[in-house]
């Protein structure tokens, strides 16, 4: 299994860029994901990294450090509707199923 | 529309009655999940099927059931549903490809009295 953290929750101002950091332990690695998870809805995909560095999709990026058991995302030109709770989930490998760590509940701010 | 349904979408019942949360989708995908989802502990895995009449424990499986008859139809069976399966729970399908990324239901947000 897995042994996945992240931040609880972060603030950041509109406009302006965030972090959220993800580091993980497993046995076998297969692939780190990211969801974006808005209060009461469904969790939807933002980002998959299999091998170390960093994929871009607009204003977000992913990065990944498999030798460090390290992910962040990154959100640049922050926006209102960007508040947000942020799940990392890990896959191990010869597994299909990821698991989910806890989320960071994003507060954008005026 | 590529989308997984589930129902009810809310559901106030008490303890001990039997019921069913349905989730259907129709995207062709093998994999179908459920999920809970608890504040301060994320979302966690109760039951998943790889294929039509394959399923297996998650996480957190005592108190539910599942079967899948059809590659669409992946239902959550609470047989004698209690108060600590008070939560809000999320059907999930996927292809097995590469990426593998979850499709989602909208939710089904329950209260066992």
């Amino acid at each position: 299994g897995q042994n996945i953290d992240q931040p609880t929750e972060m603030t950041a101002t509109e406009g302006a860029i965030v972090q959220i950091n993800c580091t993980y332990q497993t046995s076998g690695f297969n692939g780190l994901f990211w969801y974006q998870q808005h209060a009461g809805e469904a969790p939807t995909f933002l980002s998959y990294n299999v091998l170390d560095g960093l994929e871009e999709k607009g204003r977000f990026s992913s990065f990944l450090s498999r030798s460090k058991g390290y992910s962040y995302l990154l959100l640049k030109e922050l926006q209102m509707k960007d508040s947000a709770s942020y799940l990392c989930a890990v896959r191990d490998k010869g597994s299909y199923i990821p698991t989910f760590g806890r989320g960071t509940s994003l507060i954008v701010h005026p | 529309e590529a989308q997984v349904t589930q129902n009810p979408r809310y559901l106030i019942t008490v303890t001990g009655k039997k019921l069913t949360v349905t989730c259907s989708q129709n995207m062709n995908h093998e994999y179908m999940s459920w999920y809970r989802q608890d504040p301060g502990l994320g979302l966690r895995q109760i039951y998943y099927s790889m294929n039509v009449e394959v399923t297996d424990k998650g996480d957190v499986p005592e108190g539910y059931k599942v079967s899948r008859k059809e590659k669409r139809n992946f239902p959550l069976i609470l047989e004698s549903p209690s108060p600590n399966q008070t939560s809000l729970y999320f059907c999930a399908s996927s292809l097995f490809r590469i990426t593998g990324e979850l499709f989602f239901g909208e939710g089904s947000r329950l209260t066992v009295l």
